[in-house]
């Protein structure tokens, strides 16, 4: 599985736009990417998923670069319920077995809203 | 987004009883679910893969006949801990997935005295 290096801690003022880096420079080209976030004591939210196409939802936006070895996770205005560990997490879209359906956590970014 | 739920959210158990909890997918059916120890300040670690209908698979350190995982319906899965320790007290998250994405339940925190 491709691994992702994402920086262990990151500030952000309220009101304005978190943009949470992620590094995936081993990806595969069956591989998507997955963000997830933990709010403390509570279990993962899913945010958003793509391949190589930006995607946006009611949550975020995801940017992928077009060689598509690092991506950003953007949170457009950034509130202190948005406080939490940020996972970015790739993938394989091959449905051939269970193995291919598991996530793999990291460490993920600690995304602090500040007032 | 899909809803899975999860109960109990919190138990407090006697070392060497058995606790189970059940983890389902409300508005959705899942041939699969997986279960999830987490503990304090670390990241998740995937524990088991539960399949409707067969044996569970288990990740390689995850003692099978410890945590028992069952998983009858397309909307229901079990993980019971036998044999309590405080050891084992963690935090449970389960699982489930549809076509492309896994949704998560809001995790069972378990302490066992």
């Amino acid at each position: 599985d491709a691994k992702t290096t994402q920086p262990p801690s990151m500030d952000c003022a309220e009101g304005r736009a978190a943009n949470l880096p992620c590094n995936h420079s081993t990806i595969s080209g069956n591989e998507y990417v997955y963000w997830y976030r933990q709010i403390h004591s509570q279990g993962p939210q899913y945010i958003i998923h793509g391949l190589k196409n930006n995607e946006t939802n009611e949550m975020a936006s995801l940017i992928i670069t077009e060689d598509r070895k690092s991506s950003t996770l953007i949170l457009p205005h950034a509130t202190l319920r948005d406080t939490a560990v940020y996972y970015c997490i790739v993938r394989p879209y091959s449905y051939s077995g269970a193995g291919s359906y598991q996530l793999t956590f990291g460490k993920g970014t600690k995304l602090s809203v500040i007032p | 987004g899909a809803v899975v739920s999860q109960h109990p959210s919190r138990v407090i158990c006697k070392s060497g009883t058995s606790v189970k909890i059940e983890c389902r997918s409300l508005d959705f059916q899942a041939t699969t679910m997986f279960w999830y120890r987490q503990f304090p300040k670390q990241s998740l670690m995937l524990m088991a893969t539960s399949n409707e209908g067969s044996k569970a698979t288990y990740e390689q350190g995850v003692e099978k006949d410890k945590f028992l995982i069952n998983h009858a319906s397309l909307t229901l899965s079990t993980l019971t801990v036998t044999s309590a320790h405080p050891e084992d007290s963690s935090f449970y998250i389960c699982s489930a997935r549809t076509t492309d994405t896994q949704y998560f339940g809001p995790g069972t925190r378990l302490t066992v005295l």
